[in-house]
């Protein structure tokens, strides 16, 4: 059973636009949401991440919107560039333990020149 | 380089070998985690480590798997008896428990990405 689901599975975008990836939950015992971002042949490298004490939370071009009643959450990118093309995962884990992630099923993000 | 570090990168391997990898996570980590992601998917948890103890482990690892972090830095995880199926990225992670409002991240390394024919 997927704990994270994500959408959508391939995302296409023109240089300069918002891409936007949304993700669902249904354990409310998650209380640590972090996004990865992955290249080819690389690992997952930590993009952003929020707790579900605030709603948003910005860096740079990225920002993530929580929506805890809903359950949901989802990463906009602004002003997509072509080097942000990479496969995104969304990933929730129970922060006081520590333990595992549990991720969703990947974003394939193209952004067009 | 101070990041996590997994070795081999690529392993090619025939069907019914044994086949054995290492992570080197980074030195002030005392958590361990492996995880498994196979084409188009997200990472999947295997097994994590708290020091040298090992604390969970998914149904995912079957008895051919077993993983191992003596003195609590570098870990393994073996195979036994390979089939075509185990073929996936292996990804090795750290994190500090030591605080736990602050870094949480959990770092990720390249991976070794197996191939069983």
């Amino acid at each position: 059973q997927q704990q994270v689901k994500q959408s959508p599975q391939s995302l296409i975008v023109q240089k300069g636009g918002i891409s936007i990836i949304n993700c669902a939950y249904e354990n409310t015992a998650f209380d640590y949401f972090p996004w990865y971002q992955q290249f080819p042949g690389k690992g997952p490298a930590l993009l952003i991440a929020i707790r579900p004490d605030v709603s948003e939370k910005k860096e740079g071009r990225f920002t993530i919107s929580f929506n805890k009643s809903a359950k949901q959450f989802s990463l906009h990118i602004m002003d997509s560039q072509p080097g942000d093309s990479a496969t995104y995962f969304c990933a929730a884990s129970r922060g006081s333990t520590l333990g595992r992630l549990y991720f969703g099923r990947g974003t394939q993000l193209t952004v067009w020149p | 380089d101070t990041g996590v570090s997994q070795d081999p990168r690529h392993k090619i391997t025939k069907r019914g070998q044994n086949v054995t990898f290492r992570c080197d996570p980074i030195s002030e980590h005392n958590r361990l985690y492996w995880y498994r992601q196979t084409l188009g998917q997200g990472p999947e948890f295997l097994t994590y480590f708290q020091n040298e103890a090992q604390l969970e482990k998914s149904r995912l690892l079957s008895d051919r798997f077993s993983a191992e972090r003596p003195k609590g830095s570098f870990s393994t995880l073996e195979i036994q008896r390979t089939e075509q199926g185990d073929s996936a990225m292996y990804l090795c992670a750290s994190r500090s428990t030591e605080a736990y409002w602050k870094n949480t991240e959990a770092f990720f390394g390249q991976g070794t990405r197996l191939t069983v024919v």
